[in-house]
């Protein structure tokens, strides 16, 4: 089955240290990959996607992630971390058993907490 | 350009009542989505549609029904709302474009069903 891994519920990290929220995958064929991020009382945001080509992605508010196909992994980092980054994110993956109508499968979230 | 828009913001019913969200995209996205949002769970896919007047059901889809008249719009009716219900649902579209283009998301409706 098509599925989306987010191991930790939450991650603690004080300003200023780099930071990484984890995700795995399972999907057959390859991988269209999302990481989205949720504020408070808000709809999700678009950080950045890996559609193909370079492993590290770079995206919104300084914001990168790095695809790595062996270890079926898509995590989400930033050098230093900002009390503003506190929120929750969601890595997501196209369903690739729809084909010619996309959907997308999404993990449970990660939970940051930057701690000034 | 207001993006994607949901009505309304919050609402608390009673059990065995109906009512329905709407979801407005002013981006001509052909492709729009409704989400229910449970902690713990993530976002689960209720129902979403391809295109003006077509649409399908997704991981969730029972106790719910959608329509999509109008590319523009998309729908999502509870006939008779039941506490496994309450919840937050996030609306949103996107470009077809062979999947690899991000959603946009409205800000959510939290339903409340006693």
């Amino acid at each position: 089955a098509q599925s989306v891994a987010q191991p930790e519920d939450q991650v603690n990290v004080a300003e200023g240290n780099p930071l990484t929220v984890k995700c795995t995958y399972s999907v057959s064929g390859n991988p269209y990959l999302f990481w989205y991020v949720q504020y408070p009382n808000r709809g999700l945001q678009f950080l950045l996607k890996y559609i193909t080509g370079d492993n590290l992605v770079k995206g919104s508010y300084g914001f990168e992630a790095e695809f790595n196909k062996s270890q079926t992994s898509f995590h989400l980092k930033k050098p230093s971390a900002l009390v503003s980054d506190s929120a929750l994110y969601f890595c997501a993956v196209r369903d690739p058993t729809t084909s010619g109508t996309y959907k997308y499968i999404f993990g449970t979230g990660t939970r940051l907490k930057v701690l000034a | 350009n207001a993006g994607v828009t949901q009505t309304p913001k919050f609402r608390v019913l009673k059990t065995g009542q109906s009512m329905t969200l709407l979801c407005a995209q002013d981006m001509n996205h052909e492709y729009m989505y409704w989400y229910r949002q449970d902690p713990g769970m993530g976002l689960r896919l209720i129902h979403y549609s391809v295109g003006e007047g077509t649409t399908a059901k997704g991981e969730v889809p029972d106790g719910y029904n959608v329509s999509r008249l109008k590319k523009q719009n998309f729908l999502l009716g509870l006939e008779s709302a039941a506490p496994s219900q309450t919840s937050v649902y996030f609306c949103a579209s996107s470009w077809v474009a062979g999947g690899y283009n991000e959603q946009f998301f409205g800000p959510g409706t939290r339903l409340t069903v006693l």
